[in-house]
């Protein structure tokens, strides 16, 4: 079974402030995704990182996928309150995304 | 109108009642999953289907089955549920293709089993 350790679990910051969100495994696979869910609602994709080392950036959020394909990080710029949610991983170990491992989540608060 | 449905939206039932979530989307997508999602354990897999005569388990499919009616619908039922089933229960789909193609996720099915 591949599983997904995300850390920290929970994250309350000030506005303005920097954090990152790590994503880790021992096991490797072939794409990793980043959603964002808000209390009651479903995940929402923000971003697919593909090739070990790949850096992407969406506005403030900087996402980068591991060398070996084994972890990811998220580092988000400048918090706003509006980047409050879950933050999840998920791993596609098949290639195909035909299945998502994801991994257990980070909450965080971004206040005043 | 949301693309993908579930409902009910919130349910409280007894132990040992048969419960049945349904999920109906408008997406088009062939691949469609069950979710649940418990404090600190993300999400995990129940079951899946790539297509209306498809079903395979997901990691924690024990005491769940389901139904793919139609290429828009997918069903989860709990046959005789107990506490422990207590949690957020999402539906998502999938388009065919190529490695890295997104789920979109209904906003979920909140299930209370006292």
């Amino acid at each position: 079974t591949q599983l997904l350790e995300q850390s920290p679990q929970f994250l309350s910051i000030q506005e303005g402030e920097n954090l990152t969100v790590y994503c880790n495994s021992s096991s490797v696979f072939s794409s990793l995704q980043w959603y964002r869910q808000e209390p009651g609602e479903g995940p929402v994709l923000l971003v697919t990182v593909v090739t070990g080392g790949e850096v992407k950036k969406l506005k403030r959020l900087t996402f980068q996928f591991g060398d070996a394909r084994k972890d990811s990080s998220l580092h988000i710029t400048a918090a706003q309150p509006g980047d409050t949610g879950l933050y999840l991983c998920a791993g596609d170990g098949t290639g195909t995304a035909s299945k998502l491992t994801f991994g257990t989540g980070t909450r965080l608060q971004v206040t005043l | 109108d949301a693309d993908v449905t579930q409902t009910p939206r919130n349910r409280i039932t007894k132990t040992g009642k048969r419960i049945m979530l349904e999920c109906s989307q408008t997406k088009g997508h062939d691949r469609m999953y069950w979710y649940r999602q418990d404090p600190g354990l993300g999400l995990r897999l129940i079951y899946y289907s790539f297509d209306v005569k498809d079903i395979n388990k997901g990691e924690i499919s024990d005491g769940y089955s389901v139904s793919r009616q139609a290429q828009a619908k997918f069903s989860l039922s709990l046959e005789s549920a107990i506490p422990n089933q207590t949690a957020l229960y999402f539906c998502a789909t999938s388009d065919y293709g190529s490695g890295n193609q997104p789920q979109h996720f209904g906003d979920g099915t909140r299930l209370s089993i006292l």
